[in-house]
């Protein structure tokens, strides 16, 4: 069975940095592009971020590129998401996602407020 | 960037009834279009990618096509389990840019 768990989100304030992490099984991570899709409360779908295969290959929202880093690490079969300069707009659940392209699995979603 | 748009926004059907969702891309993006499915709470689920081919097990009474810039969901009976918000999404290029959604509801 295929599950995606993330795991980090929490209340940060503006500006301030937080983690995500995304712990995969039920298939073979390192053969898969993964990606990071954000949804703002009440609100629509908005893809963040993918990576490829071996990680040499990123590619960012503009709303994100220069604060957000996607990285993976394949031996651990994790995907993260270092997230830098937060602010209120960037508050929203984050799922973690099979695919670069379209998104067959999605993780529960971890949220991630930004706040004073 | 591509946008993508959706209408309608919002629907209210009776079940049984065909219910058509289209979704518009400002410039061609060929096949490259997923529909999914968020139901109230839920995560979201794929539907259909390559703007017609349906993801395996999804129920046969959804339906997508298109090409270029004008694509289609068709629901061919509404049930009331379908009661959800739609997204359309390209993936031809970055950003992999969604729909902003079509809420459909029962009447």
């Amino acid at each position: 069975e295929v599950q995606l768990v993330e795991s980090g989100g929490g209340l940060v304030q503006p500006g301030g940095s937080l983690g995500l992490s995304c712990a995969v099984s039920g298939f073979t991570f390192y053969t898969y592009w993964m990606s990071w899709v954000r949804q703002a409360p009440g609100k629509g779908l908005e893809w963040v971020a993918n990576i490829k295969q071996e990680g040499s290959e990123k590619n960012y929202v503009d709303s994100v590129k220069g604060r957000f880093t996607i990285s993976r690490d394949n031996a651990k079969n994790s995907l993260y998401l270092q997230m830098n300069s937060l602010r209120a707009e960037d508050t929203a659940v984050y799922y973690c996602v099979r695919g670069g392209w379209f998104f067959d699995y999605w993780g529960q979603g971890s949220l991630v407020t930004v706040s004073s | 960037d591509i946008q993508m748009t959706q209408s309608p926004s919002s629907l209210s059907a009776s079940v049984g009834d065909r219910v058509t969702i289209t979704c518009r891309a400002s410039q061609g993006i060929s096949n490259n279009l997923a529909w999914y499915q968020q139901k109230p709470g839920k995560v979201p689920k794929l539907l259909i990618y390559g703007a017609s081919t349906l993801q395996s097990g999804v129920p046969s009474r959804f339906s997508g096509s298109g090409s270029g810039t004008d694509f289609t969901l068709t629901i061919s009976s509404l049930q009331p389990e379908d009661v959800a918000t739609y997204f359309c999404q390209k993936y031809d290029s970055a950003p992999r840019t969604f729909g902003p959604g079509t809420k459909v509801d029962i009447k």
